[in-house]
């Protein structure tokens, strides 16, 4: 089936520095992806829908300056948490979809702590 | 707005019991509906969805869904849970395909033997 990999699975950084976050759609090319937030105990917050060659669409409150999101090619977008504070900290995860009719397919997330 | 809603934010049933997780939804048209499970620090895995036909749905690991229209609702069935069910459940809407997923709250599930 398909597979979505996130990397890293954690990350632990200082506070004023910036993280990237990797999804890689293994064996299928992914035109939209879909980066989420998810808070201890709370469900998964959409952040931005990026779709390959442009520009992401950010949810409202989004700050799309501190959250980078770049889908240069039909495997591969990033997620850059710039000068990152502890609130930043988080779980994210991703998610990507072949274009048409196929569900979506999620990374494993990626445990954030910004100390 | 749509949105999605888990009314159960735990739910502890013994091994072997039957299980039903709720889930509304609300939105004018009828959406495409999902359930997913996660487990303790992993993604999401698809248990099943719904976009159309039958309303009572089969997926993965013995669970069904049954979609009802005139409440609303795409509730999460097993007949027997095992111990390895133990995880978080989410209910998922996408107003139509191709769009963004909202998700409910989740329900975490505990099994106690």
């Amino acid at each position: 089936g398909a597979v979505v990999s996130q990397h890293p699975s954690w990350v632990i950084c200082k506070s004023g520095t910036s993280v990237k976050i990797e999804c890689r759609s293994l064996d299928f090319q992914a035109t939209t992806m879909f980066w989420y937030r998810q808070f201890p105990k709370q469900s998964l917050m959409l952040m931005a829908t990026s779709n390959e060659g442009s520009k992401a669409t950010y949810e409202q409150g989004v700050e799309k300056d501190k959250f980078l999101i770049n889908h240069a090619s039909l495997t591969l977008s990033t997620l850059t948490v710039t000068s990152a504070h502890p609130e930043d900290s988080s779980f994210y995860i991703c998610s990507a979809r072949e274009a048409g009719w196929s569900p979506l397919h999620f990374g494993n997330g990626t445990r954030l702590t910004v100390t | 707005a749509q949105s999605v809603t888990q009314p159960d934010i735990h739910i502890t049933v013994s091994e072997g019991a039957s299980l039903e997780l709720r889930c509304n939804y609300s939105y004018g048209a009828t959406p495409y509906l999902f359930w997913y499970v996660q487990s303790p620090g992993q993604g999401l895995q698809l248990l099943l969805k719904y976009f159309s036909g039958d309303t009572l749905v089969q997926g993965i690991k013995g669970f069904e869904a049954e979609f009802k229209r005139s409440q609303s609702s795409f509730n999460l069935r097993k007949p027997s849970v095992h111990w390895s069910d133990a995880a978080e459940y989410f209910c998922a809407v996408e107003r139509e395909y191709g769009n963004k997923l909202v998700f409910g709250a989740g329900t975490i599930l505990r099994v106690k033997s």
